[in-house]
């Protein structure tokens, strides 16, 4: 499974746009990429998936250039519920592909 | 629809004592998945079942872990006997299928041992 880096910490302020970028240089041709997020004492949470170029939905944005190596989530306009960790994961949908969480980003919004 | 459920919420245990999680994953979920997340770190994945079949048990430490899924349904994972480290939050997933990455988590249960 590919391997992913992300930063370990962000810091934002309510209403910021924030970017978090991934890196996967060894995601394979069949490997999608997926971002969850989790807030303390809770499960991770589904926010988006993609496989190339743009993906948005009523949550966060996600971009992904041509070569497919790195990701960013875009999350507009930042509250502070938003304060979670973010999560960027490599996997095989076709293949039953584990999902192997690593560090995550801890973003922490400030008012 | 409801989410998957676990429980206990929260489990306190002496070291050497055993312990048993219990999750009823979304109702037609054939995958179910128990992760362990250590405070501070992302979640690892411990047991993936496709109905009540194991698919993947690499990462479970055998000689004290055990999980089953009998009817293909609930889940149970058991630790015995516990040890300090295996003070975690243990989570509890479903996916429609192999094939989907769209993973719903349970709350977990927060373990401790002492």
């Amino acid at each position: 499974l590919a391997k992913t880096t992300q930063p370990i910490s962000m810091d934002s302020y309510e209403g910021q746009e924030v970017n978090i970028t991934c890196s996967h240089n060894n995601i394979a041709t069949n490997d999608y990429i997926t971002w969850y997020q989790q807030f303390p004492s809770q499960g991770p949470r589904f926010i988006i998936q993609g496989y190339k170029t743009k993906v948005t939905n009523e949550v966060a944005s996600l971009f992904i250039p041509a070569d497919r190596k790195s990701s960013t989530l875009s999350l507009p306009r930042v509250s502070l519920s938003d304060t979670a960790v973010y999560y960027c994961l490599v996997g095989v949908s076709n293949q039953g592909g584990k999902l192997i969480f690593g560090q995550g980003t801890e973003l922490s919004v400030k008012p | 629809e409801a989410g998957v459920a676990q429980s206990p919420r929260y489990k306190i245990i002496e070291k050497r004592q055993s312990v048993a999680f219990w999750c009823n994953p979304i109702s037609g979920h054939a995958t179910l998945y128990w992760y362990q997340q250590i405070l501070g770190q992302g979640p690892k994945l411990l047991i993936q079942f496709q109905n009540n079949g194991v698919v993947d048990d690499s990462q479970l430490p055998k000689d004290r872990f055990s999980a089953e899924r009998l009817k293909g349904v609930d889940s149970t994972l058991k630790i015995q006997p516990a040890k300090l480290e295996d003070s975690a939050v243990y989570l509890c997933a479903s996916s429609l299928d192999m094939g989907s990455l769209g993973y719903t988590f349970g709350s977990g249960t927060r373990l401790t041992v002492v």
